[in-house]
């Protein structure tokens, strides 16, 4: 199917960690990269190939994959790491195409 | 240090063409793919497309019919066009560069693009 599927709200307490995944065929093939949107900003790469960090990025940032589902880990959640997260890779068709997850709500409590 | 600095009509009327444009600072231009990606208001990111150096386009299949992403690379900058816009249209349109193997690692600040009469 053409679609990345993500658990709507993900809730953490302040300090732990939290899981957020990327169900899709197309990541049976390519990896995803991940994404952190604030209110009213643009979205910023977090994570991207296998488990690669751009520069700047916090090491409690984390990505894995197996099979179909894509993985973003933050271990010891802090306050600004409250945001929406977006998983985006190619559509499995075989066509250029990529996609972007249905967005994550991460809520740090 | 890259910067991407987008422009172009914030309101629309329905059934013309919304029409923005991105100019890229810093850094090669050759090398990645360049893209638009939107936001209607308080839902998720939609990816319309994208055009290279070559000016090969791949485009969301449920937007082609009325896209047509350009790029000029004597000025350095790409436009998308979006035909027969409706309110579903309205939006916060994002420009990127894609770099392979890594993803959409610089963003524009967007703009918001209001369809109505």
């Amino acid at each position: 199917s053409s679609e990345l599927t993500q658990d709507p709200v993900v809730s953490v307490a302040l300090g732990q960690t939290v899981r957020i995944t990327c169900q899709g065929d197309s990541l049976r093939y390519y990896y995803a990269s991940w994404y952190q949107q604030k209110p009213g900003q643009a979205p910023i790469l977090v994570i991207y190939g296998k488990n690669n960090r751009p520069s700047g990025i916090p090491d409690r940032f984390s990505g894995s994959s197996a099979g179909n589902t894509a993985s973003l880990t933050i271990t010891g959640a802090q306050a600004e790491d409250e945001a929406d997260y977006y998983c985006n890779s190619r559509d499995s068709s075989g066509n250029h195409v990529r996609l972007f997850g249905t967005g994550t709500t991460v809520t740090v409590l | 240090q890259v910067q991407l600095q987008q422009w172009g009509a914030g309101l629309v009327r329905p059934s013309e063409t919304l029409s923005l444009s991105c100019g890229v600072y810093g850094g090669s231009f050759s090398d990645y793919y360049w893209s638009w990606i939107r936001q209607p208001p308080g839902k998720g990111l939609e990816w319309i497309g994208e055009i290279d150096h070559r000016r090969t386009t791949n485009y969301n299949p449920s937007l082609e019919s009325r896209l047509l992403i350009s790029i000029d690379m004597s000025k350095n900058q790409f436009s998308l066009k979006l035909s027969s816009v409706t309110a579903a249209d309205t939006a916060v349109y994002f420009c990127a560069r894609y770099q392979l193997g890594i993803g959409l690692d610089y963003w524009g600040l967007g703009t918001l693009v209001t369809v109505s009469s």
